[in-house]
């Protein structure tokens, strides 16, 4: 089973900076099946980022994904309030297919 | 609208069984793998298993393995997840959610609401 460690756990920034999150696996994964979704409290996760570095439909572009291997990265360029949430990352290459721990983004 | 559409709330004793299930709509239901994920209270998310409905082939988290079961009646477009005797460790929202493509393990783009369960004496 691949192991997704997520970091940090928690994220404290201020809205219009830059947030980096990380999602390091245990094994390697390939670029194609690697995934970003966001959860707000009371709702569903909603998919942001799949193969890597691709936005799902109608997520802004200050969203990217970038990363290889075991190493993936989830970059907000310059955060809105709307974005404080929880994000996980999702590996799809390998069952079982599993997601890191999550990071929270909150607001500083 | 393609959407999936969860039953509703449960509040069960444990030792007790319990089905919920997940009806698609707005797309080829028995095109796409169906998958449960659970969160539990304060949780992430977890991966169950998923379940492809046009031949009911089903792979299973080694989590969850022997603790439920997924199925599917593609006559009414509905993914089902079973358990025959709940503990209070079961107490969670359950999640169903379908792939990107069809055919295909990829990315969850469509997500339903969730179920919660509550297992309780």
């Amino acid at each position: 089973e691949i192991v997704l460690t997520q970091s940090p756990g928690t994220l404290s920034l201020s809205p219009g900076e830059r947030a980096t999150l990380s999602c390091r696996a245990s094994q390697s994964v390939s670029s194609t099946s690697l995934a970003w979704y966001q959860q707000k409290p009371g709702q569903a996760p909603r998919l942001f980022i799949f193969a890597t570095s691709r936005r799902a439909t109608g997520i802004p572009d200050r969203f990217s994904g970038s990363g290889s291997g075991t190493d993936f990265t989830l970059t907000i360029s310059r955060l809105e309030p709307e974005d404080f949430a929880v994000y996980y990352c999702q590996q799809y290459g390998s069952s079982p297919y599993t997601f890191g721990q999550g990071t929270k983004l909150e607001i500083k | 609208e393609v959407q999936l559409v969860q039953s509703g709330a449960e509040v069960k004793k444990p030792g007790e069984s319990l089905t919920i299930s997940c009806q698609g709509s707005g797309f080829s239901f028995t095109n796409y793998w169906i998958g449960w994920v659970r969160q539990m209270p304060g949780k992430g998310l977890e991966w169950m298993g998923i379940i492809y409905p046009g031949d009911s082939d089903t792979t299973y988290s080694p989590s969850f393995r022997g603790q439920v079961t997924i199925s599917a009646d593609k006559s009414v477009s509905t993914a089902y997840l079973q358990w025959s005797n709940l503990r209070a460790s079961d107490t969670a929202i359950y999640y169903c959610a379908r792939p990107l493509r069809p055919s295909a393990f990829d990315a969850f783009d469509v997500w339903g609401r969730g179920t919660m369960v509550t297992v309780s004496s």
